[in-house]
């Protein structure tokens, strides 16, 4: 089966800007969760949805925002970007009925902010 | 909210050997603790996990032991192989919280040198 895609995979941006990262979960996944990794910082929680609706919240300032579409696609958006938005940010789906607890993780997309 | 602390931060072992990674949690309410291996430049992957109603979970030479009252628990890799050489993560969550978000340790850089 196919697993979590995620685009770009790759991408610079400049102080300032913003983007928008895309994830498709695993088919049949409702749930779809974001992270961001750096180095030193293991994984941190940005937000989950599910079924459309953000159901948690991590700790980040209200740049970072997201939603999810009714295919369960979700995308994520960082306005104003800041040197210190550079990171792996990594989507997570999960939950096809029951819940097991695995996250299924994509490759994730780097962004580098100059 | 729940903390995971994540020791050592790096982890150096002969091929052959053992290696042990250990966390901490702070939240007692947490009741499922999952192991991530993150091979470079690859996606994390769920390895083994363990519940509190269990104290130890193996899984050929993976092993995880939890002890609620400490409110720690460990990852025991026997006979390591230069293929284990990742970064791993502990990570603590509980079923009332919603199903992608996991508080996630720092990470365990993992050298098996052959």
């Amino acid at each position: 089966k196919a697993g979590v895609t995620q685009t770009p995979r790759y991408l610079i941006k400049t102080r300032g800007q913003q983007v928008t990262l895309s994830c498709s979960p695993i088919s049949g996944h409702r749930s779809v969760s974001w992270y961001q990794q750096t180095p030193g910082q293991g994984l941190q929680f940005l937000f989950e949805y599910f079924s459309e609706t953000q159901r948690n919240k991590g700790n980040f300032p209200g740049r970072f925002s997201g939603r999810q579409f009714s295919n369960s696609r979700s995308e994520m958006n960082v306005s104003t970007l800041e040197l210190g938005d550079s990171a792996l940010y990594l989507c997570a789906s999960s939950w096809r009925g029951e819940y097991t607890g695995e996250l299924f993780f994509g490759e994730g997309s780097r962004l580098t902010v100059l | 909210g729940e903390n995971v602390e994540q020791h050592p931060s790096t982890l150096s072992v002969q091929e052959g050997d053992s290696a042990v990674i250990k966390c901490t949690y702070s939240d007692s309410a947490s009741n499922y603790f999952p192991w991530y291996k993150q091979e470079l430049g690859k996606r994390p992957q769920l390895i083994i996990d363990i519940r509190s109603n269990v104290g130890e979970k193996k899984d050929q030479r993976i092993a995880v032991t939890l002890n609620k009252t400490a409110k720690h628990f460990s990852l025991h890799i026997t006979e390591t192989q230069p293929e284990d050489s990742a970064v791993y993560f502990c990570a603590a969550s509980y079923r009332g919280s919603t199903l992608g978000r996991l508080y996630f340790g720092r990470g365990t850089q993992l050298t098996v040198w052959p």
